[in-house]
């Protein structure tokens, strides 16, 4: 089953800002857009973003999501040591019917 | 308050079968779109299905590693989504979590499957 792209790991330092990538295709990224979650080591993951920009309530807003054609973007400002995670794009695949994950990224907050 | 709690995950034989609950609360239950989605040990997340609201048909979408073998179903008397599996390989160890919406807008804590001999 074919699934987004993500890069394994980006390292930034305290307080600047992480620009995570997710790549798919017109199927899925280009079409309808991307949802990003965050997972903590032992925790279940919890949604930040949805239809590419859209927060839950709650959800900080150094948190923030974009797309360009296939490629959507999470940016997080003002890193902090909680933003210390991995982090999971996602997509509907029109053409697969099925929803399809990224394999995270890990953010290490140096 | 939103709260989802998954159980009956547990050591299973390979050939074998589990069906796993999900306790919904805090939300109308019957308006939601209702997901599953395993972990394996660490690995990423992987989307297993959905299943929509009655009022949008309450038909089903499934992953294609799963597609034949899971089947996930509702009971909205009772607020509890379901997962039964069946054939269940050893690579279908994960942990398996419940979640709202088709994207997952809320997650339960997760129940450990392991399938092993």
């Amino acid at each position: 089953q074919a699934g987004l792209t993500q890069p394994p790991s980006v390292s930034k330092g305290l307080r600047q800002t992480a620009t995570l990538t997710c790549t798919g295709d017109s199927n899925n990224v280009g079409n309808q857009g991307a949802a990003w979650l965050q997972q903590h080591q032992g925790h279940p993951p919890k949604l930040l973003s949805y239809s590419n920009n859209n927060r839950p309530s709650g959800i900080s807003e150094r948190f923030s999501a974009s797309r360009s054609g296939n490629t959507a973007s999470l940016t997080i400002t003002g890193l902090q040591p909680e933003d210390e995670a991995d982090y999971y794009c996602s997509a509907w695949d029109s053409s697969l019917s099925a929803r399809v994950f990224g394999g995270g990224t890990k953010l290490t907050v140096l | 308050e939103v709260q989802l709690v998954e159980s009956g995950g547990g050591l299973v034989k390979p050939g074998g079968s589990l069906s796993l609950s999900c306790a919904a609360s805090g939300f109308t239950f019957s308006s939601a779109w209702m997901t599953w989605v395993r972990q394996a040990p660490g690995k990423g997340l992987e989307w297993l299905g959905h299943i929509k609201r009655k009022t949008d048909g309450g038909t089903t979408d499934y992953a294609a590693p799963v597609k034949g073998r899971f089947t996930i179903s509702r009971d909205d008397s009772k607020n509890t989504l379901y997962l039964q599996m069946t054939n269940l390989k050893t690579e279908d160890t994960a942990v398996y979590y419940c979640a709202t919406g088709s994207g997952g807008d809320r997650w339960g804590q997760g129940t450990l499957v392991t399938v092993s001999s």
